[in-house]
């Protein structure tokens, strides 16, 4: 079947610092994988997507390569800031169209 | 990318009663989804909202409990009945368009039953 797996938080990191945030899918043929962000009494805002094995999906200084051998697509950023303290959810959308979510990693930056 | 508008952002309601959510997007769209966020839990698909027709449902949610209307292209309802504290969640409105891989979400309504 399909799922999403995502580290599990919370993340608390210092400004500047490097982030990785690791998700993994399992699926059935080739999926297109998303970051969805959702800030505080917010709903979801798409972040990046990767639509096919090697993509790399990029915005806002954030970057997520799709990796069909190693079946990952982490979440990177060199340099965060207070304003990305978010719930970020990683997400697969298989060939029947179906969207299914990771639990979600909330981080949470301190100046 | 669609602005969708969800309403209410939060209510407070008694066990027993039911909340109706509305969702409007400002342009037509293909498809229109319900999901609930439950506390500290990712988001679980509810039911497709179908124009014109009865919503398709996913395992474990019915029609009597959960209600969906969608009378247009641009607008649906999602009605929670006869809450119980276990309904407590964030409900989300999604849409997605043909042509374009990624969903769009409400910025949700988050329910309480006390």
């Amino acid at each position: 079947g399909n799922s999403v797996t995502q580290m599990e938080g919370p993340v608390t990191l210092s400004e500047e610092a490097f982030l990785t945030i690791n998700c993994t899918y399992t699926a059935t043929g080739y999926p297109s994988l998303f970051w969805y962000v959702q800030y505080p009494g917010e709903g979801l805002q798409l972040l990046l997507k990767a639509t096919k094995a090697d993509d790399k999906g990029s915005n806002k200084g954030f970057e997520a390569t799709y990796r069909k051998e190693t079946t990952s697509f982490h979440l990177e950023k060199g340099s965060v800031q207070v304003s990305d303290s978010a719930v970020y959810f990683c997400a697969l959308r298989s060939p029947g169209n179906q969207f299914y979510f990771g639990t979600g990693t909330s981080l949470t930056v301190i100046p | 990318s669609a602005v969708i508008s969800q309403k209410p952002s939060r209510d407070i309601c008694q066990r027993g009663t039911s909340l109706t959510i509305q969702c409007q997007v400002d342009s037509q769209v293909t498809m229109m989804f319900w999901y609930r966020q439950q506390p500290g839990q990712s988001l679980t698909l509810i039911a497709t909202a179908n124009q014109g027709s009865e919503a398709t449902y996913e395992s474990g949610f019915v029609i009597d409990k959960f209600p969906i209307s969608r009378p247009n292209l641009t607008f649906s309802t999602l009605t929670v009945s006869n809450m119980s504290p276990e309904d407590s969640s964030i409900y989300l409105c999604s849409v997605e368009d043909s042509g374009r891989t990624e969903a769009f979400f409400g910025q949700g309504t988050r329910l309480t039953v006390v």
